[in-house]
């Protein structure tokens, strides 16, 4: 059985950092693609970033160019996403998503920036 | 960046009824490679998304085949027939043919 699990998130200060990671067990993780998707509190889903199965390609939204950086470690088929100068624009839930296609999905990790 | 236009934003139905989501691109969704990445998700309350139709018309598994995805190029169609209470939720089309990706801003499946 496929399996994400994301975990790392919670209330930080604007200009901190934090950062997420996601587990994924049940497959080859690096036969696949993985991606983060946010969701503002009652908001739409905003893709984030995407990387590659292999970590030498990745891609990112405008709205976090520059501040965030995904990344992998296939050995411990775990996704991750360092957020640095966070902004309260930034508070979501985070799912981590795997493939091209977003076929399966994480239960979600809140991220709150607030002073 | 590709805008993928979604309607309606809520869509009142009957158990038993039929439901259609349209979902629009403003530019073509073909890739290069001939493929169109244009998917279909259901988020239902207090869950994760799920995939319910991939590349235009392909069902995921375990997705009951009342749901039936169409379209070609900017213009694409999920249609819901028999609608159930699971089925009930928020709708998202993505577009991955460009990066980068984009989502529609939903549709709320709710009862009549």
């Amino acid at each position: 059985e496929v399996q994400l699990v994301e975990s790392g998130g919670g209330l930080v200060q604007p200009g901190r950092s934090l950062k997420l990671s996601c587990a994924a067990s049940g497959f080859t993780f690096s036969d696949y693609n993985m991606a983060w998707v946010r969701q503002a509190p009652t908001k739409g889903l905003e893709w984030v970033a995407s990387i590659s199965y292999g970590g030498s390609n990745t891609h990112y939204g405008d709205s976090v160019k520059g501040r965030f950086t995904i990344s992998r470690d296939n050995a411990k088929s775990t996704l991750y996403l360092q957020m640095d100068s966070l902004r309260s624009e930034d508070t979501a839930t985070y799912y981590c998503a795997r493939g091209r296609i977003f076929d399966y999905w994480g239960q979600g990790v809140m991220v709150t920036v607030s002073s | 960046d590709v805008v993928m236009t979604q309607t309606p934003v809520s869509l009142p139905v009957s158990l038993g009824g039929q439901a259609s989501i349209s979902c629009r691109s403003s530019q073509s969704l073909v890739h290069s490679n001939g493929n169109t990445y244009l998917h279909w998700y259901l988020q239902k309350p207090g869950q994760s998304p799920q995939l319910l139709i991939y590349r235009v018309s392909n069902r995921f598994s375990g997705v009951p085949d009342r749901f039936s995805g169409s379209g070609s190029g900017t213009d694409f169609t999920l249609k819901i027939s028999r609608v159930e209470p699971e089925d009930l939720g928020d709708y998202y089309c993505l577009q991955s043919t460009h990066f980068p990706d984009t989502f529609g801003a939903g549709t709320k499946l709710e009862l009549k």
